[in-house]
């Protein structure tokens, strides 16, 4: 069965550092998401993506993210700047985007530690 | 008023119980609803896609009343399995795709 993955499944950064979080939403899919969890909390969304450009964001996602689809397989979620309080799983999500309701399918997460 | 609201529980049961969980939610707006399975430090899973009318998935029966902006789901024969998180998520208002999720409702079932 078509999954989402994601890399790096950890990743270590000291603050004030960019990072990038990568993601390979499955192959069909038309939407893409990046959603967060800081440790303890409630899964949030961040931003939604479709035909190579932003369609959604949250208050959460400021000008230190950003979000891009360089090839035609890769899905990426860059932090320019991190914080300790951007330390959180990091779930990237995709849809096909053909019917409503459309499940969203989760790549197993990026946990990003920021010391 | 939170968007998406649980009791977060633990629900802590015997193999073989009958669950049942339930969450609220604030935006009359709101489309679709689902609840999702989250296992310790595991990203979602979609569990099942909730109906007006009401559906039923093996043990799983999952309810929603539109009027009372009220979902709720029951778990028959609670298997070892079963033990997890379990996520209420509707979609944002309107025409937005994004899921709102709720904090959880942590369910343990023990031999």
């Amino acid at each position: 069965e078509p999954e989402v993955t994601q890399t790096p499944s950890h990743q270590v950064t000291q603050m004030g550092q960019e990072v990038i979080l990568r993601c390979v939403p499955i192959s069909n899919h038309l939407y893409f998401y990046w959603y967060r969890q800081i440790l303890g909390q409630k899964v949030e969304f961040l931003v939604s993506f479709y035909n190579n450009e932003i369609s959604e964001k949250s208050e959460i996602f400021d000008d230190q993210f950003s979000v891009e689809r360089p090839d035609g397989s890769n899905f990426t979620l860059k932090i320019r700047s991190t914080k300790l309080e951007d330390s959180a799983m990091y779930f990237c999500a995709s849809t096909p985007g053909t019917k409503i309701p459309d499940t969203q399918y989760f790549g197993p997460g990026t946990r990003l530690t920021v010391l | 008023r939170k968007e998406v609201e649980q009791d977060p529980g633990p629900f802590n049961v015997p193999e073989g119980a009958t669950v049942a969980f339930n969450c609220t939610y604030s935006n009359s707006a709101s489309q679709s609803f689902f609840w999702y399975r989250q296992d310790c430090r595991k990203e979602p899973k979609l569990l099942m896609s909730v109906y007006s009318s009401g559906n039923e998935d093996g043990r799983f029966t999952a309810q929603l009343n539109r009027a009372s902006q009220y979902i709720s789901l029951l778990i028959r024969d609670s298997k070892l399995s079963d033990s997890a998180t379990y996520l209420c998520v509707v979609n944002g208002p309107d025409s937005s795709y994004k899921l709102i999720f709720g904090s959880g409702t942590r369910l343990l079932v023990r031999p």
